[in-house]
């Protein structure tokens, strides 16, 4: 089993549908990350958590919000999605000592 | 703001050759991550680097950082078609908070390699 997991790993749906990307992880790390990729930019970071309590913004943190349930759970919304969205999702966690993260498979969404 | 470029964004290459990646970042950092990502798939981590003058190897790969130059290098050495990834270099600005990460990597745009026969 993946030591990070993401669901759903690929999702269709409408423009203003609410969306929910869900992470979890098995590596007992305590910082977590949500990133973007769209193709030529690399990846963008959307909002970071360094432990249950903490919650912050990165780069593109419009449209989105977020929630840590748990050490281990950290999930990705879109209340309400619009086409420019459309991207492939990776969640990663972090090693603290090195700085090395940890990816998830990535949830591919669509927003037509 | 930082910013990190790679260099070249494409890369088309014949088995056997040898080839270096360039990543450049725009403010100082102590520690670089190289990434390969196959199409489709994750992100898994290639190297970690992380102090001036690191040097790390894998195969046929090698990483190197030089970071009064804001410089990081991965060498292919002798390519062969299965090292054909997108691969990404990521800095860190590392702050020293206890001897721990700052955390938050930038990513440069990746390098789309392929090798031929």
């Amino acid at each position: 089993d993946a030591d990070v997991t993401q669901t759903p790993r690929n999702r269709i749906t409408k423009t203003g549908k609410r969306i929910m990307l869900e992470c979890s992880q098995t590596k007992g790390h305590d910082r977590m990350y949500w990133y973007r990729q769209d193709p030529g930019l690399g990846l963008r970071l959307i909002y970071y958590s360094f432990d249950v309590k903490d919650i912050n913004k990165g780069e593109i943190s419009d449209g989105y919000s977020v929630s840590r349930q748990a050490q281990a759970k950290f999930s990705l919304s879109l209340e309400s999605a619009i086409p420019n969205q459309t991207a492939l999702y990776f969640c990663a966690t972090e090693d603290r000592l090195t700085g090395e993260l940890f990816f998830g498979e990535g949830s591919r969404l669509t927003v037509l | 703001e930082l910013k990190v470029e790679q260099n070249p964004l494409f890369l088309s290459m014949q088995e056997g050759k040898n080839y270096t990646i360039y990543c450049n970042y725009s403010t100082t950092s102590d520690r670089l991550y190289w990434y390969r990502q196959d199409p489709g798939k994750s992100l898994e981590s290639l190297f970690v680097l992380l102090s001036n003058g690191a040097v790390k190897q894998e195969g046929r790969l090698m990483a190197s950082l030089d970071t009064k130059a804001r410089l990081s290098t991965l060498h292919i050495t002798a390519a062969v078609h299965d090292l054909s990834a997108t691969y990404f270099c990521a800095v860190d600005l590392f702050y020293n908070a206890g001897g721990t990460s700052y955390g938050k990597l930038t990513f440069g745009q990746g390098t789309i390699l392929t090798v031929h026969p």
